[in-house]
């Protein structure tokens, strides 16, 4: 499909264990987002990529949160030593310009549910 | 970051058109508002976004009142598929959407 695919679409993990979130934007595009949703929440900003560069990752919880995009394209968001808090829904958007004032709108993938146990 | 205030619920008869308010009375003149929906268990959609004319596209049209501190996205018949949350964003020429709790549309056969 053409939208933006996020993988896995659930993970199960016991506390302390590292996870791996891919996402895979929309071929060309050139912002990449990272979102996480509580239960009942909108989402929160975690981090933004321009191409390969992370521009911004001041929404990051902590140091065990780490995200890249080396290539550009796919980006992989790894929580290291994960708590039971970290529970939640991780979302990826994409969109096709640079996220300055062009305002064009961000395309979401349907998400990573995440369950730390 | 200026914030939106939307109800937390509404509810709507199919069929019928759908009025969902937004308060957004701290808006500076370079904020455009956004509004996204949410389906369960689903990421958000991009509905509309506009500065300050009203906005018409297939999914819905965005009124917004002449000061600026409110706007309204009307889905002008709604179906039992746009029962979803609905997000009012303000976005300035900063990349992040700001997102609220959004209101949690219910659509009634």
């Amino acid at each position: 499909g053409a939208g933006v695919s996020q993988s896995p679409r659930y993970k199960v993990a016991k506390r302390g264990q590292d996870v791996a979130l891919r996402c895979d934007p929309i071929s060309g595009h050139v912002s990449l987002f990272w979102y996480q949703q509580a239960l009942g929440q909108g989402p929160e900003f975690l981090t933004y990529f321009q191409n390969e560069a992370q521009l911004d990752k001041s929404g990051l919880p902590s140091d065990r949160f780490f995200a890249e995009r080396p290539e550009g394209s796919v980006s992989t968001l790894k929580i290291q030593r994960t708590q039971q808090e970290d529970s939640a829904v991780y979302l990826c958007a994409s969109s096709a310009l640079t996220g300055g004032v062009d305002n064009q709108p961000q395309h979401f993938g349907d998400g990573t549910r995440l369950s730390i146990l | 970051d200026a914030k939106t205030t939307q109800p937390n619920s509404m509810e709507s008869n199919e069929e019928e058109p759908v009025h969902l308010p937004c308060n957004h009375s701290t808006i500076s003149g370079t904020d455009y508002i956004h509004w996204y929906r949410q389906l369960p268990s689903q990421g958000p959609e991009y509905v509309i976004h506009g500065l300050t004319s009203n906005v018409n596209n297939r999914m819905a049209s965005l009124a917004i009142a002449e000061d600026r501190k409110s706007s309204t996205l009307i889905l002008h018949r709604a179906t039992l598929r746009d029962a979803a949350v609905y997000y009012c964003i303000l976005r300035d020429s900063n990349y992040q959407l700001i997102w609220g709790a959004g209101t949690k549309l219910i659509i009634k056969p």
